[in-house]
């Protein structure tokens, strides 16, 4: 079975523009988390999507979004980029949002 | 959401040597995650402990849920260089947010 594909893998941009990243759950996962890891702040839970439906958010300013295709395909968009936006968005995959997570590569972002 | 202190925040070990790392909490804990993270890579799930006084082991890697469930462990015996990474502990919660640990980062000494 595939695991978690992440889109793009790295990603330079400068201050004020935006980024958006794609996750692929593995196949029959509908359950989709996004996570922010960085050296000092370790790893912070963004959002959690079911069924195209957010039902968590962590502490983030509103510049992050995201959402849920049907397919359980999951996106997340940041916008008007700074530079403390630098970071490895890591998205995860699960039946159930309690038990095991599947992580995916991540997409390494910096913000210049 | 319920949050969790991790300690060390750095371990330096000696090849073939023992250590622990503690996941502590202040409130009862429902269940806990450990996963790992190698230098570059990503989180892997290890095991979740969900009982009272639960204890799993995997080759050389024991992990403990304490009586109260308010803290665990992860101990390696006979570390090797295999060991490498951040390991972290994780609580999920009914809210479906899984809040980690700071993580505990393990160099080894050759």
């Amino acid at each position: 079975k595939a695991g978690v594909t992440q889109t793009p893998r790295y990603l330079i941009k400068t201050r004020g523009q935006q980024v958006t990243l794609s996750c692929s759950p593995i196949s029959g996962h509908r359950s989709v988390s996004w996570y922010q890891q960085t050296p000092g702040q370790g790893l912070q839970f963004l959002f959690e999507y079911f069924s195209e439906t957010q039902r968590n958010k962590g502490n983030f300013p509103g510049r992050f979004s995201g959402r849920q295709f049907s397919n359980s395909r999951s996106e997340m968009n940041v916008s008007t980029l700074e530079l403390g936006d630098s970071a490895l968005y890591l998205c995860a995959s699960t039946i159930d949002p309690r038990d095991e997570q599947f992580f995916g590569p991540g997409t390494r972002l910096t913000v210049l | 959401g319920q949050q969790v202190m991790q300690i060390p925040q750095y371990q330096h070990v000696q090849e073939g040597e023992d250590f622990t790392t503690y996941c502590n909490s202040s409130t009862t804990l429902s269940n806990i995650q450990w996963y790992k993270q190698r230098p570059g890579g990503h989180p892997v799930f290890l095991i979740q402990l969900v009982k009272s006084g639960e204890v799993k082991k995997q080759k050389r890697l024991t992990f403990q849920f304490g009586e109260a469930k308010k803290n665990s462990s992860l101990h390696i015996t006979a570390t090797q260089t295999t060991d490498v990474g951040t390991y972290f502990c994780a609580v999920s919660s009914n809210d479906y947010k899984l809040s980690f640990g700071a993580g505990t980062t393990v160099t080894v000494r050759a």
